[in-house]
C-alpha cells in the first residue's frame, strides 16, 4: 500500500496562475480531506468529502475547489493563486467508520510570488 | 463548533526529563474522538493515539502515556524520560462523528536538548 500520495511536493506559482494539487489513496477510504498549514500554526480544513460525488466546505474554502469523481482521488484546484495561499497543503483520508485514524500525505509546499 | 486549545506553544527540556503536553477541547457533542499526532522536522504527520469519548481509560505505550478526563475536557500527553528524537511539534486533534473531520490544536513544539 502506498497510503496517501500527494503531487507535487513543491511548487512555485505566480500570482493569478492556477494549478491542481493531486491526492490519491489506495486504502479504499470513504473520507478524504484537504488541510493547509501556515507557518507555526495547526492545520485548517479547506474541503472534505465523505464519498465519491460528495464534497463540502471546511473552515477556509475560499479560493479553492475540489472534486471527488472516484473513491481514490481528491484533487484540490487553485484558480487564481494569491500570496495568501502560500502554505503547506496536506491531503488525508480516513475509513471513517471502522477505523477513524486519519492517514496524511507528505504535504505539498506551495509558494505564490 | 469544536475548539482545541494547546496553551503551551513551545517547551524545552533536557534529555531524560519527563514532559507533559496539555490539550483542552470544547464541544457540545457527546460522542467524538481525540487524537495526538507528531510532526517531526521532516514535516510528515505521524499518528500516535486515538481515544473515543466513551473510553476514559488512560493508556501507556512505552515512554508515552495519555490522560483523558472528560469532566475537564482534557487529553494530556506525557513523555517519560524524553529523548532528542522526541523533538517535534505535537498536535492534539478532535474528530466530530458527523463529518469525521479533524479540528487541530495549534500545536506544541517540544525541544529536547542533549
Amino acid at each position: 500500500n502506498a497510503g496517501v500520495t500527494q503531487t507535487p511536493k513543491f511548487r512555485i506559482l505566480k500570482i493569478g496562475q492556477s494549478m491542481t494539487l493531486q491526492c490519491t489513496q489506495d486504502m479504499n477510504h470513504n473520507y478524504m480531506y484537504w488541510y493547509r498549514q501556515d507557518p507555526g500554526m495547526g492545520l485548517k480544513l479547506i474541503y472534505y468529502s465523505v464519498g465519491a460525488g460528495i464534497t463540502d466546505k471546511g473552515e477556509v474554502p475560499n479560493g479553492y475547489n475540489v472534486s471527488r469523481s472516484t473513491t481514490e482521488d481528491f484533487p484540490l484546484r487553485l484558480e487564481l493563486a494569491a500570496p495568501s495561499q502560500t502554505s503547506v497543503y496536506f491531503c488525508a483520508s480516513s475509513h471513517g467508520r471502522t477505523n477513524t485514524e486519519a492517514f496524511f500525505g507528505q504535504g505539498t509546499r506551495l509558494t505564490v510570488v | 463548533a469544536q475548539k482545541v486549545t494547546q496553551a503551551q506553544t513551545e517547551i524545552s527540556v533536557v534529555e531524560k526529563e519527563d514532559v507533559t503536553l496539555d490539550c483542552v477541547y470544547e464541544t457540545r457533542d457527546t460522542t467524538y474522538y481525540l487524537f495526538w499526532y507528531k510532526q517531526p522536522p521532516s514535516g510528515e504527520l505521524v499518528f500516535l493515539i486515538r481515544r473515543n469519548s466513551f473510553d476514559e481509560q488512560n493508556e501507556i505505550s512505552g515512554r508515552y502515556s495519555w490522560n483523558f478526563q472528560k469532566s475537564t475536557s482534557s487529553f494530556n500527553f506525557t513523555i517519560t524520560a524524553s529523548q532528542v528524537v522526541d523533538s517535534a511539534v505535537y498536535f492534539c486533534l478532535f474528530m466530530d462523528m458527523g463529518r469525521r473531520a479533524l479540528t487541530f490544536g495549534s500545536g506544541t513544539r517540544l525541544q529536547v536538548q542533549p
